[in-house]
């Protein structure tokens, strides 16, 4: 069925280092892709997304491209900041409206 | 402010006794949706409702009902809660955008703990 498969955390990281948290789907049709954040002690908060092959979605220095030939969606940031310490979430639409979503990475920066 | 909310935002509570999380949106979405988060498993659908009086089961729904009667308000209930379902609930709620897009809006969680 469909799913949503992202690396497994936790990754530590020292402020201005460069994240990738990779991301994988299964490619039935052709979703909308998200990431997703999660703050300690809050809900999700739409962080970018990108609807068709090629597109790039970006926000707060967060970059993800939709990448059709490799079923991707992998995030990167040039240069983290202790602020960015979260649950980062990737997930894919589907026909029935709910998000299907990878299981979390949690990102810790320390400084 | 465009919100979803849900309450309580905490609760403790015992084996088989009924409790109710509400939900409720102010954006005018026809889609709601309610999600649980567990480590290690990502976000899992419970139900979700296309509109009023529009629901349907999602992956996980044993244990749950939910209902619609106002397009704004879409109740979680358990009728005879047991430890299992203790777990972090979300309420999403969109607008069906035009293909998939499905941008969903989240509440602050509520956080279930059954004894």
């Amino acid at each position: 069925g469909d799913s949503v498969t992202q690396m497994e955390g936790p990754v530590t990281l020292s402020e201005e280092a460069f994240l990738t948290i990779n991301c994988t789907y299964t490619a039935t049709g052709y979703p909308s892709l998200f990431w997703y954040v999660q703050y300690p002690g809050e809900g999700l908060q739409l962080l970018l997304k990108a609807t068709k092959a090629d597109d790039k979605g970006s926000n707060k220095g967060f970059e993800a491209t939709y990448r059709k030939e490799t079923t991707s969606f992998h995030l990167e940031k040039g240069s983290v900041q202790v602020s960015d310490s979260a649950v980062y979430f990737c997930a894919r639409s589907s026909n029935t409206g709910k998000l299907i979503f990878g299981q979390g990475t949690t990102l810790q920066v320390k400084p | 402010e465009a919100q979803v909310t849900q309450n309580p935002r905490y609760l403790i509570t015992v084996t088989g006794k009924k409790l109710t999380v509400t939900c409720s949106q102010n954006m005018n979405h026809e889609y709601m949706s309610w999600y649980r988060q567990d480590p290690g498993l990502g976000l899992r659908q419970i139900y979700y409702s296309m509109n009023v009086e529009v629901t349907d089961k999602g992956d996980v729904p044993e244990g749950y009902k939910v209902s619609r009667k106002e397009k704004r308000n879409f109740p979680l209930i358990l009728e005879s809660p047991s430890p299992n379902q203790t777990s972090l609930y979300f309420c999403a709620s969109s607008r069906p955008e035009t293909g998939y897009g499905h941008e969903q809006y989240f509440g602050p969680g509520t956080r279930l703990t059954v004894t």
